[in-house]
């Protein structure tokens, strides 16, 4: 089926460890996003890519970096995972006529 | 930066009544895109209704509408005939037009817990 396929679906991390979310579309969608959700905050944007080859900070970017790999791929990595990041992580893509965004099913992270 | 604010945390309603739940928002932007997203218990985020703030007309999606008061910077959803697969976290999000390189990111305010009962 067509859609935003993300690994894994869940995750417990140590303190410390790193660790690498991974996100890919088969859409064919120029624009990628990375949102982490926390009880009572909604969803926030962490780090966007409007197209292949860029990428752009968000609201919360600290503690995470991104990659755009190709047209279909865009990962979030933590260096050095922090209790703080605890949270379900979603990636999104979004098509030219701004539709509104395809959102993967999320990451269930916890750093313990 | 805009601004997206859901002052219902949670709300109730009965099997096939009416709800409406509220959104406010805070932007100097002319042009811009309104979302209501829907998250059930299975936690995949699935659009609802979208609204052009360049149409007057408010939009509608079978038992789901809403009213768009642009002056007012508000844009509530209103689900009629309630079903219990209804039953979700929703979410209001803005999008402006794009700025710079902006990526036609979406703002969430912080969502509505919905329990529809029998």
């Amino acid at each position: 089926n067509a859609g935003v396929t993300q690994t894994p679906k869940f995750q417990v991390l140590k303190t410390g460890q790193s660790m690498t979310l991974q996100c890919a579309q088969d859409m064919n969608h120029n624009s990628m996003y990375w949102y982490r959700q926390d009880p009572g905050m909604g969803l926030r944007l962490i780090y966007y890519s409007a197209s292949e080859g860029t990428t752009d900070k968000g609201e919360v970017p600290n503690g995470y970096n991104v990659s755009r790999l190709n047209k279909r791929e865009f990962s979030l990595r933590l260096e050095s995972a922090a209790p703080s990041q605890t949270s379900v992580y979603f990636c999104a893509s979004r098509s030219r006529d701004r539709a509104g965004y395809t959102f993967g099913s999320g990451t269930r992270l916890t750093v313990v | 930066a805009q601004t997206v604010t859901q002052s219902q945390p949670e709300m109730s309603v009965q099997e096939a009544e009416t709800v409406t739940l509220s959104c406010t928002y805070d932007t100097s932007e002319s042009n811009y895109y309104l979302f209501w997203y829907k998250q059930p218990p299975s936690r995949q985020m699935i659009l609802v209704i979208r609204q052009e703030a360049y149409k007057q007309q408010n939009a509608t999606e079978n038992r789901f509408s809403v009213n768009f008061q642009k002056a007012a910077k508000s844009f509530s959803l209103k689900i009629s005939d309630s079903q219990l697969g209804d039953t979700a976290m929703y979410f209001c999000a803005f999008m402006k037009q794009p700025f710079s390189n902006s990526g036609y990111a979406l703002n969430f305010g912080k969502g509505t817990s919905l329990l529809v009962t029998p």
